[in-house]
């Protein structure tokens, strides 16, 4: 079964580090592209990070550039998201989701970040 | 705001047909594939269309999707209470160089 895994979420304080993990089971991971999608609560889906079967390219969202980043372990499987001066606005349920072409066709069922004081 | 437009909500009664559209540009939906997300609260979203108008196996045909310039559609015929849920268009943006969702259309079955 095609499955994706994400640990790592938790209550951290403004200006703190947080590391995400995405353990994805049941395909040939490093055939294909990753990304991190992010939900704040009771708002819409924002995109946050790519990158690439090979993990040579990435790509993020501007409010996230130079605090954030998107790497990968194919040995491992899995996938993480560093997110470091974490800010209020970051707060949100993180999801990673499998690329297959241009759609996302396989998700996470989210963990938690929240970033209070 | 979002990047793609998608109007807040959408409601009819069971059996009946909804369109949700999803507005853009010719730097995203003008220029690269639309694909479509269902979610439900508490859970991850889920693919229901790709490349504009295809379904994933196991995807009902009552859910379609189409493409014209900067606007796509997703339609539900035969709505069940079953589809209550947020729906969310999704494309590449060519000029920002990262993904863009719309907004999220909650459906209700009245």
């Amino acid at each position: 079964e095609v499955q994706l895994l994400e640990s790592g979420g938790g209550l951290v304080q403004p200006g703190g580090s947080l590391r995400l993990s995405c353990a994805a089971s049941g395909f040939t991971f490093g055939s294909y592209a990753m990304s991190w999608v992010r939900q704040a609560p009771g708002k819409g889906l924002e995109w946050v990070s790519l990158i690439s079967g090979s993990g040579g390219s990435t790509y993020y969202v501007d409010s996230v550039k130079g605090r954030f980043t998107i790497s990968r372990d194919n040995s491992k499987n899995t996938l993480y998201l560093q997110m470091n001066s974490l800010r209020a606005e970051d707060t949100a349920v993180y999801y990673c989701a499998k690329k297959k072409g241009d759609a996302s066709d396989i998700w996470g069922q989210g963990t938690m970040v929240t970033v209070s004081s | 705001q979002s990047v793609l437009t998608q109007a807040p909500s959408v409601s009819a009664a069971p059996g009946q047909k909804v369109t949700i559209s999803c507005s853009g540009s010719s730097s995203n939906i003008g220029k690269n594939y639309v694909s479509w997300y269902q979610q439900f609260p508490g859970t991850g979203p889920k693919l229901l269309i790709y490349e504009n108008d295809d379904r994933p196996s196991g995807i009902p045909d009552r859910f379609s999707g189409s493409k014209s310039g900067t606007s796509a559609t997703l339609g539900i015929t035969g709505l069940q209470t079953g589809d209550e849920a947020d729906y969310y268009c999704g494309t590449w943006d060519s000029s920002l160089n990262g993904w863009v969702f719309g907004g999220g259309t909650k459906v209700t079955v009245l």
